[in-house]
């Protein structure tokens, strides 16, 4: 049984260019979070999809934006990249948006020159 | 004044020792409390999640919730060198927020054999 799986694991880009991550929930989840992980902190919330929707947001700027599709995986773009937004994002699944265990992949790690 | 307080530590002890983690939060909304452990370059995993005051347990470790104090702990009996990561707690305020946890900076522990 596949876990959340996130792609690519690492990238680097350069300050203004704009970057995609992806991540495909684990097996028979449906809701996706967004986190960022900046070095040394613990990981803020971005956003969550349900049913193809942001349902929630955290206080990022409109830069950041994403997507859910049918089979339930989910993209994070970030555009304008600041030098700021080098982090861990980290994607989390799971069943619902009622409380349960939220599955953590391993994360994109974005660097920003 | 962060939301969540969380010592990053490090915190070393020998192979057996004891090991009391800590979070204090200033939102008497929370309601659901976590703690995730993260090693090194792989996303957090849910250790323990609880709801009410009082103590949970399992297996070599103890959650505990002081809501009056806003104080949360994680205890780690015979703690082991695998036991070497970093531990984060976060918290929700309600079941429908799921997705939204409040994570501390995270408590970075080394047991040493």
């Amino acid at each position: 049984d596949a876990g959340v799986t996130q792609s690519p694991t690492h990238l680097i880009k350069t300050r203004g260019q704009q970057v995609t991550l992806r991540c495909s929930p684990k097996s028979g989840h449906d809701t996706v979070s967004w986190y960022q992980q900046a070095l040394g902190q613990g990981p803020q919330f971005i956003f969550q999809y349900y049913e193809e929707e942001e349902r929630q947001r955290g206080n990022f700027p409109d830069r950041f934006s994403g997507h859910q599709f049918p089979n339930y995986s989910s993209e994070l773009n970030v555009n304008a990249l600041l030098l700021g937004d080098s982090a861990l994002y980290l994607c989390a699944s799971s069943l619902g948006r009622e409380l349960g265990e939220l599955f953590f992949g391993e994360g994109s790690r974005l660097t920003v020159l | 004044q962060k939301e969540v307080e969380q010592d990053p530590g490090p915190l070393s002890v020998p192979e057996g020792a004891i090991v009391s983690l800590n979070c204090t939060y200033s939102n008497s909304a929370f309601q659901y409390f976590m703690w995730y452990r993260q090693y090194s370059r792989k996303g957090p995993e849910l250790l323990m999640y609880t709801y009410s005051s009082g103590n949970k347990e399992d297996g070599r470790f103890t959650a505990q919730v002081d809501k009056s104090s806003k104080y949360i702990s994680l205890f780690i009996r015979d703690s082991q060198p695998s036991d070497s990561a970093t531990y984060l707690c976060a918290m929700v305020q309600r079941s429908s927020n799921t997705g939204k946890l409040i994570f501390g900076q995270g408590t970075t522990l080394q047991v040493k054999p």
